[in-house]
């Protein structure tokens, strides 16, 4: 059964950074790209980065090409999203996601919330 | 970017109501096309790929439709347990595009 667990979410100031981690069980981590969605409070999804199985490939949201940085650990089956100059409008539920072959999500975490704010 | 353009924003309807929901790209995107539910506090939940392909375990009253520019999601007879927000996702090219989202309320 896949599970995604993200943790990392809090409180950071605008300017600040963080990093946001996805720990990936129940599936064979190596073999399938990952993404990175996020959702402001009572607003809709916001896709926000991708990358290939092997770590080669990313792509990005213009919004955020620049400022974030999408990574992964295959030996440890994790995933990442490092967050600079973070701003209030970054304020955000973020959920690590799965894709399979037509290379969409099928599998979701449950999200982590970061409040960007002084 | 592809836009998506979903519609409505949102919607009432009664349960066993037909529910249509509707994705407009900026530009053609063959049939490469995801919808999917989300409920406060579960995790999101895909229900269609490439269009028309129904995800495993998702109930048959959901069917998508469409290619090219435009789609539809279907619910045939409304149950309980579909009132939820539904987005659609193209996967045509990146940037991944979101629609802005349909939230189906009870009427």
């Amino acid at each position: 059964q896949v599970h995604l667990v993200e943790s990392g979410g809090g409180v950071v100031q605008p300017g600040k950074s963080l990093r946001l981690s996805c720990a990936a069980s129940g599936f064979n981590f190596r073999d399938y790209g990952m993404h990175w969605v996020r959702q402001a409070p009572g607003k809709g999804l916001e896709w926000v980065a991708v990358i290939s199985d092997d770590g080669r490939t990313q792509y990005y949201a213009d919004s955020m090409k620049g400022r974030f940085t999408i990574s992964r650990d295959n030996s440890k089956n994790m995933l990442y999203l490092q967050m600079n100059s973070l701003r209030a409008e970054d304020t955000a539920v973020y959920f690590c996601a799965k894709e399979d072959t037509v290379l969409i999500p099928d599998h979701w975490g449950q999200g982590i919330l970061v409040t960007v704010s002084s | 970017d592809i836009q998506m353009t979903q519609s409505p924003s949102s919607l009432s309807a009664s349960v066993g109501d037909r529910v249509t929901i509707t994705c407009r790209a900026s530009q053609g995107i063959r049939n490469d096309l995801g919808w999917y539910q989300q409920k406060p506090g579960k995790a999101l939940k895909r229900l269609i790929y490439a269009a028309s392909s129904l995800q495993s375990g998702v109930p048959s009253r959901f069917s998508g439709s469409g290619s090219g520019t435009e789609f539809t999601l279907t619910i045939s007879s409304l149950q309980p347990e579909d009132f939820a927000t539904y987005y659609c996702l193209q996967h045509n090219t990146y940037p991944r595009t979101f629609g802005q989202g349909t939230k189906v309320e009870i009427k």
